[in-house]
């Protein structure tokens, strides 16, 4: 089945850089866009970046235009989040997700907490 | 501030039917099709419906999705206490983003 495991959160000051990744098993991983979605304690969802399948186009939510970078690897399976100049507002649970087939976001990974300290 | 406007919350007893609503513009809603997501406390989202209306494999006919024009609805028939979650909708904007609803908090009292 479907299995997306992300890494890379943890505790890290303001202004620094990280990046997030997140290894897929159990579909044609080379055929399939993704997205990264956040979300912040005790708040909603936020849609963060996509990747085409391809990795030739890549869309992101404009409060994280500039500072977040989304990539992919098909070799190793993995799309990645590079996050620059953190803010304590980029405090949340990542989760990376598949693009559906049906104009949906359909299996989402446990997700990984980014805590921004200043 | 969420592109899509849900009820921050609403509750109601077991048994009953919940309309969950999710309201947008010709940019996202009246645009593309719209799923939701069902999300329990400490767990990752989790896909009930896309395509408007249709359920994934596993999802009971319990739960039901509509759209029209600029606005789509989540109906919780026969409400049971393990329905209790946050629900949110989502689909793609024509400004090339994916927006969410701010989310539902269902309780069943």
């Amino acid at each position: 089945q479907v299995q997306l495991v992300e890494s890379g959160g943890g505790v890290v000051q303001s202004g620094t850089s990280l990046r997030l990744s997140c290894e897929t098993s159990g579909f044609t991983f080379s055929s399939s866009g993704m997205h990264w979605v956040r979300q912040a304690p005790g708040k909603g969802l936020q849609w963060v970046a996509f990747i085409t399948f391809d990795g030739l186009t890549k869309w992101y939510a404009g409060s994280v235009k500039g500072r977040l970078t989304i990539s992919r690897d098909d070799s190793k399976k993995t799309v990645y989040l590079q996050m620059n100049s953190l803010r304590d507002e980029d405090t949340a649970v990542y989760y990376c997700a598949t693009d559906g087939p049906h104009r949906d976001i359909d299996s989402w990974g446990r997700g990984t907490l980014l805590t921004v300290s200043s | 501030q969420s592109v899509l406007t849900q009820p921050p919350s609403l509750s109601a007893t077991p048994g009953q039917k919940v309309t969950i609503s999710c309201s947008g513009s010709s940019s996202n809603i009246g645009n593309d099709y719209v799923s939701w997501y069902q999300q329990f406390p400490g767990a990752a989202p989790k896909l009930l419906i896309y395509d408007n209306n249709k359920r994934p494999s596993g999802i009971p006919d319990r739960f039901s999705g509509s759209k029209s024009g600029t606005s789509a609805t989540l109906d919780i028939t026969g409400l049971q206490t393990g329905d209790e979650a946050d629900y949110y909708c989502g689909t793609w904007d024509t400004s090339l983003s994916w927006v969410f609803g701010g989310g539902t908090k269902l309780t069943v009292l």
